[in-house]
């Protein structure tokens, strides 16, 4: 099984600063085939259900604000949010869907310094 | 606009088989490409994939609880099906359905909490 492993567990940040979460996949999720990384993210607020942010490691889902970027490639990968806002206060989640079982990281917690 | 919701038990009994629905709208599962994957979160902790349907029935489970797990799917009735035999207290979560296009589970029901309890 691919197992995805986040960085770092929490994590606080200014307002209108920058937070940058790192994601790691035990094997390469890059298929070169098609040269797509089968990379999700995910932002969950409490008692709500995951949203997605971003798939193919970086491309925005729609009506998600363009200061979520995520970037990386094979086994390491990057979500950044600019500019951070209060309601950015979350954990964050990323997923392979490389390969069955489709993993997830365990979750990193942002909230505001 | 797209709407999952699970419905079913929201308490079972150890060694109790669950069986949780998960009624749409605002797609189909006969496109191609469409999919309703299963997950469930544990409280406190991280999400879980279960399964995956796709609209030509091609099925995947999640190999550790693939034993225990069925997944099924009504396209006249817009529902996908989950059971889950020989529940324990470990099984205790919140277990959400979400649609896939492929494998990209872009739009989420508001889960269900179950708890396994005697």
């Amino acid at each position: 099984d691919i197992v995805m492993t986040q960085s770092p567990d929490s994590l606080a940040v200014s307002l209108g600063e920058r937070a940058t979460i790192n994601c790691k996949s035990s094997q390469n999720i890059l298929y070169n085939t098609n040269n797509k990384n089968y990379l999700a993210w995910y932002q969950q607020k409490p008692g709500q259900p995951p949203k997605l942010l971003l798939y193919w490691a970086s491309i925005r889902e729609s009506g998600v604000p363009d200061r979520f970027s995520g970037s990386g490639s094979a086994t390491d990968f990057t979500l950044t949010i600019s500019n951070l806002q209060a309601e950015d206060v979350a954990v964050y989640y990323c997923q392979q869907y490389y390969l069955a079982p489709y993993a997830f990281g365990q979750g990193t917690k942002l909230e505001i310094k | 606009q797209i709407t999952l919701k699970e419905s079913g038990p929201t308490l079972v009994k150890p060694t109790q088989t669950l069986t949780l629905t998960c009624t749409f709208s605002g797609f189909s599962l006969s496109n191609a490409g469409v999919g309703v994957g299963w997950f469930r979160q544990p409280p406190g902790k991280t999400l879980e994939w279960l399964a995956l349907i796709q609209w030509d029935d091609d099925k995947r489970h999640s190999p550790s609880l693939s034993s225990r797990l069925t997944v099924t799917k009504d396209t006249s009735k817009n529902q996908v099906v989950l059971i889950m035999t020989n529940m324990d207290p470990v099984d205790t979560a919140t277990y959400y359905c979400a649609r896939a296009l492929g494998k990209i589970h872009d739009q989420w029901g508001q889960g269900i909490l179950v708890t396994v309890s005697s």
